[in-house]
């Protein structure tokens, strides 16, 4: 089955400083890797995905780059904020969601 | 206008009891989700449905058994919970997500605190 590595498990940051978090997975058959963004108290939500067909996509302030042979994909986030304080995740699948698994998560704290 | 619901939001029982956590979708999605997160804040499938039809079922005890009386609805019944059951759960659904179909977006509610003591 999948197997998803996330690093940092912590990552601090200055307001304004730039944020990256690391993710590989195992399973050559994937080819859907969303990130998640969970705050205290919620359900994760989708922050920016990215399909196997596609290197690099960017909304705004983050982007998503990916590796597919060396089956690994990175969040970037530019000019943090406070509000982007949260857990992350990133998680691959197959497009039709078999194997879906989440990596451990990267505790993001952007500090004023 | 909430789009994935649930209820309660914070439990507490003891041992060895019986209890269901209810999951309501309100985006006529096909496919919906049951996670597990633990205290280490790790997220683990544990079950999906799509039209009403079980897609994904993982390594989880008996003791959990899903029910989806519609596609709007996925509701989670534990019997005979244990120490370990304590958890957030969360339900989430997707637009797509069955045999050969496109998942999208997993949109997740809020999410149910279960503590057993």
């Amino acid at each position: 089955g999948e197997n998803v590595e996330q690093h940092p498990s912590t990552l601090s940051v200055q307001e304004g400083d730039s944020a990256v978090i690391k993710c590989t997975y195992s399973d050559s058959a994937s080819n859907y890797f969303p990130w998640y963004k969970q705050e205290l108290g919620k359900g994760p939500q989708l922050i920016i995905d990215i399909r196997s067909n596609v290197g690099e996509k960017k909304d705004q302030r983050i982007a998503v780059t990916l590796n597919k042979t060396a089956k690994h994909f990175s969040l970037h986030i530019t000019e943090t904020q406070p509000e982007d304080s949260a857990v992350y995740f990133c998680a691959a699948s197959t497009s039709y969601g078999q194997n879906f698994v989440f990596g451990p998560g990267t505790r993001l704290s952007v500090l004023p | 206008d909430t789009a994935v619901s649930q209820t309660p939001k914070y439990l507490v029982t003891q041992m060895g009891n019986d209890k269901s956590i209810k999951c309501e979708q309100n985006l006529g999605h096909d496919t919906m989700y049951w996670y597990k997160q633990d205290s280490k804040k790790f997220l683990k499938i544990m079950f999906s449905y799509n039209n009403k039809e079980l897609i994904i079922n993982e390594t989880v005890p008996n003791r959990f058994s899903p029910k989806s009386p519609d596609k709007a609805h996925l509701n989670l019944h534990i019997n005979s919970l244990e120490l370990g059951d304590s958890a957030v759960y969360f339900c989430a659904s997707s637009q797509g997500g069955g045999p050969g179909g496109w998942m999208g977006e997993q949109y997740f509610g809020p999410g149910t605190r279960l503590t057993v003591t």
